[in-house]
């Protein structure tokens, strides 16, 4: 089932600009992760966080969960024309082996 | 280089007629899962495989079928039974690691268009 909702569906900024994501989830998890797809290609894993942590750092990629609101978020930070991609968060549910995606937020960052 | 390498990357089919999409890793790893992508959709998980000669229904299953005999291979036949086969299918991988799923590697996906 789709569990992760990404909020926005679409987003357009300007290189360096920052760019904030959101994922929220139905049931309770053993981590998140979030992934970025370009255009006809395959999912690339970015960073996962467990529930028991609240904030991890990759590069320019900031994650935040929250479990109490079910929620997560990523951010960009000092977006390029590079970062245009689709981003989804997966949740990892307690009851299974699979991971459920959202339907994703589509990043255009214009230079 | 380690990695999964799905084929074909673009595959036209006539109505009627069942497909095999390959999926095969060298990453030796236990766990092997079948997505469909749909436009505005997200990823659905069309079947999963945690350990050879085993495997599980994902949430759309039907009209669609799987086989793991060997570790590195998961290959995915999509039948007739299944009434909107025109999609994106990515095939991905992972460590079994008892009970929660990690990170999971992706193939470069394969474009199936019914006629």
């Amino acid at each position: 089932s789709q569990q992760g909702e990404e909020d926005p569906q679409a987003l357009s900024i300007q290189e360096g600009e920052n760019a904030t994501m959101n994922c929220s989830y139905k049931t309770s998890i053993n981590n998140l992760q979030w992934y970025r797809q370009n255009s006809g290609r395959g999912l690339v894993h970015l960073i996962l966080i467990r529930s028991n942590e609240r904030e991890k750092h990759s590069g320019r990629l900031r994650v935040t969960l929250d479990t109490s609101k079910k929620s997560s978020s990523l951010l960009i930070t000092a977006s390029r024309a590079a970062d245009t991609a689709s981003y989804f968060c997966a949740t990892d549910p307690n009851s299974g082996y699979a991971l459920n995606f959202g339907k994703g937020t589509s990043l255009l960052v214009t230079p | 280089d380690g990695g999964i390498t799905q084929s074909p990357k673009y595959l036209f089919r006539k109505e009627g007629q069942n497909v095999t999409l390959s999926c095969e890793q060298n990453l030796n790893h236990d766990a092997m899962y079948w997505y469909r992508q749909d436009p505005g959709q997200g990823l659905r998980l069309i079947y999963y495989s945690q350990i050879v000669n085993d495997f599980q229904k994902g949430d759309i299953a039907e009209g669609y079928s799987v086989s793991r005999e060997k570790k590195e291979s998961f290959p995915l036949t999509v039948t007739s039974a299944q009434k909107n086969p025109t999609a994106f299918y990515l095939c991905a991988s992972s460590i079994a690691q008892g009970g929660t799923t990690g990170e999971l590697f992706f193939g470069e996906g394969s474009r199936l268009t019914v006629l």
